[in-house]
């Protein structure tokens, strides 16, 4: 079966400072990754998506960007953190463009 | 479309009442929705979804519509129960793989 998994659950960061967030899916192959940002009490907001290795495509401008070094690998990054980069991130992915989505747990992001 | 900067309308049910949640899509070039549950501090999970060639698709206890005409889905869950308490998105995807949620509602169950 297939799993996700994103870490960190939480991280606090100073403003400034680099970030890494990273996701991996197993048990499947070629899949859409997606990264999602949720402030407290709002809808999520698609950052990033791939539908395939080296495809990344970008949603929103901001100071962070995402990598698809491997098939099953999404990584979100940021060089220096603004405060507004505090929030809830999450990971997904699907089998295409015509199937769910499963999400990971999350990392909550407190940019201090 | 995507509203993600809103608070989130809420409905308010009592336990064993039918619940209606509604959501508008902009995108005419979507072709397959889906409804997620979110609870506190957890990723969404999937409920149900509809490809846009039906107009109807039936789980247990929910019922997705799609009017592709208004471009308006709408979830509703038979006899609520307190565990359905929660945060409920619609989403909208294409071809393209882009898939994008919609501003979502938070539901309370009264017992």
């Amino acid at each position: 079966s297939q799993t996700i998994h994103q870490w960190p659950a939480t991280l606090v960061q100073p403003v400034g400072s680099p970030l890494s967030l990273e996701c991996t899916v197993e048990g499947t192959s070629n899949p859409n990754l997606y990264w999602y940002r949720q402030a407290a009490g709002r809808g999520l907001q698609l950052l990033f998506y791939s539908v395939g290795i080296g495809q990344i495509s970008s949603e929103v401008p901001q100071n962070l960007s995402a990598s698809r070094p491997q098939d099953r690998q999404f990584i979100l990054s940021s060089k220096k953190l603004l405060l507004s980069d505090s929030g809830f991130y999450l990971c997904a992915w699907s089998l295409n463009s015509n199937t769910e989505a499963f999400f990971g747990q999350g990392t909550r992001l407190t940019v201090v | 479309g995507e509203s993600v900067g809103l608070h989130l309308p809420t409905l308010s049910v009592q336990e064993g009442d039918n619940s209606i949640i509604n959501c508008a899509y902009s995108n005419s070039a979507s072709d397959y929705f889906i409804w997620y549950k979110q609870e506190s501090g957890k990723g969404p999970q999937f409920i149900i979804d509809i490809r846009s060639n039906m107009d109807k698709r039936q789980g247990q206890r929910v019922t997705v519509l799609l009017n592709k005409t208004v471009k308006h889905l709408s979830l509703q869950i038979a006899a609520t129960q307190p565990g359905d308490s929660a945060v409920y998105f619609c989403a909208e995807s294409n071809q393209g793989g882009k898939l994008i949620f919609g501003q979502g509602t938070e539901l309370s169950v009264k017992p």
